[in-house]
C-alpha cells in the first residue's frame, strides 16, 4: 500500500535561516507528490506538486522540492525563512485514479525571531 | 470568488446526536472529498464522491455518511454511531478532467461533541 513518511514531526527555525522539510514515500510505480501548508484553524493550500520531469519543483513563497527516486523521498526547501512561514506542512501521495490522497502526519514549523 | 465553503466554522454537539457539515463549491469541480483531522494523524479520507449521485467510502467512514445530490454540494453527516467524534473536519474538491490531481480545500469545520 502506498504510505507517506514525514520523520520530523516539530521543527524549530529561527527567522532567515534555511528550513528543509522531509518526506519519505511508499509507491510502486512513478508517484505523484504534492506538499500542502496548513495555517493555524485553516484549510489547506498547495505549495508544488511532481508528476513528472524535472525533478526540482518551483512553489509558491519561495520554496521548492526536489524528488529523489533513489531515495524516495520529496523534501520541502526553503532558503531564507520569514515569520509568516509558521504553520503546519503536508507531503501527500497520489493513491489512484481517482484522485485520493495519502497524506503524511505533518510537520510543524516554528519560526524564531 | 470562487471556492469552497464550510460552514459553521465550530459546531457544538451533545453526545448522541447526529450532525451535518456543510460544504459548498462553486468552482465547477466533479469530485469532492471529506477529510478528518486529528492532531498528528494527518488527514485521512472519509468520503469522497467522482459525480453527483455516486459516492464511495474512504479509509474511515464507519459513523458517517454522506450524499451528492447536487453538483456544488457535498455534506457530511455525522452521526451518534461515531465513536470520537471531536474533530476538524476539512472538504476538498477537484476537477475530474485533466491530470492535475490537485484538491482545493475548505477552511474546515471544528466540531466538538460532549
Amino acid at each position: 500500500a502506498q504510505s507517506v513518511t514525514q520523520p520530523d514531526i516539530h521543527i524549530t527555525v529561527s527567522e532567515g535561516a534555511s528550513l528543509e522539510l522531509r518526506c519519505n514515500y511508499s509507491y510502486g510505480a512513478t508517484p505523484y507528490l504534492f506538499w500542502y501548508v496548513q495555517s493555524p484553524g485553516q484549510g489547506l493550500q498547495l505549495l508544488l506538486k511532481y508528476f513528472s520531469g524535472d525533478t526540482l519543483v518551483q512553489g509558491i513563497k519561495g520554496f521548492e522540492a526536489e524528488f529523489k527516486r533513489s531515495q524516495s523521498s520529496f523534501n520541502l526547501r526553503k532558503p531564507s525563512v520569514h515569520w509568516s512561514d509558521a504553520a503546519e506542512y503536508f507531503c501527500a501521495v497520489l493513491t489512484d485514479s481517482w484522485g485520493k490522497l495519502q497524506f503524511g502526519a505533518g510537520t510543524q514549523v516554528v519560526v524564531t525571531p | 470568488d470562487g471556492g469552497i465553503t464550510q460552514s459553521p466554522k465550530y459546531l457544538f454537539r451533545k453526545e448522541g446526536q447526529n450532525v451535518t457539515l456543510s460544504c459548498e463549491q462553486n468552482l465547477n469541480h466533479d469530485a469532492m472529498y471529506w477529510y478528518r483531522q486529528d492532531p498528528g494523524q494527518g488527514l485521512r479520507l472519509i468520503y469522497y464522491s467522482q459525480i453527483v449521485n455516486d459516492f464511495q467510502k474512504g479509509d474511515i467512514a464507519e459513523g458517517y455518511s454522506v450524499s451528492r445530490e447536487k453538483k456544488e454540494s457535498f455534506p457530511l453527516t455525522v452521526t451518534s454511531a461515531q465513536k470520537n467524534p471531536t474533530a476538524f473536519y476539512l472538504c476538498a474538491s477537484r476537477p475530474s478532467m485533466g491530470n492535475s490531481y490537485e484538491q482545493y480545500f475548505g477552511p474546515g469545520t471544528r466540531l466538538t461533541v460532549t
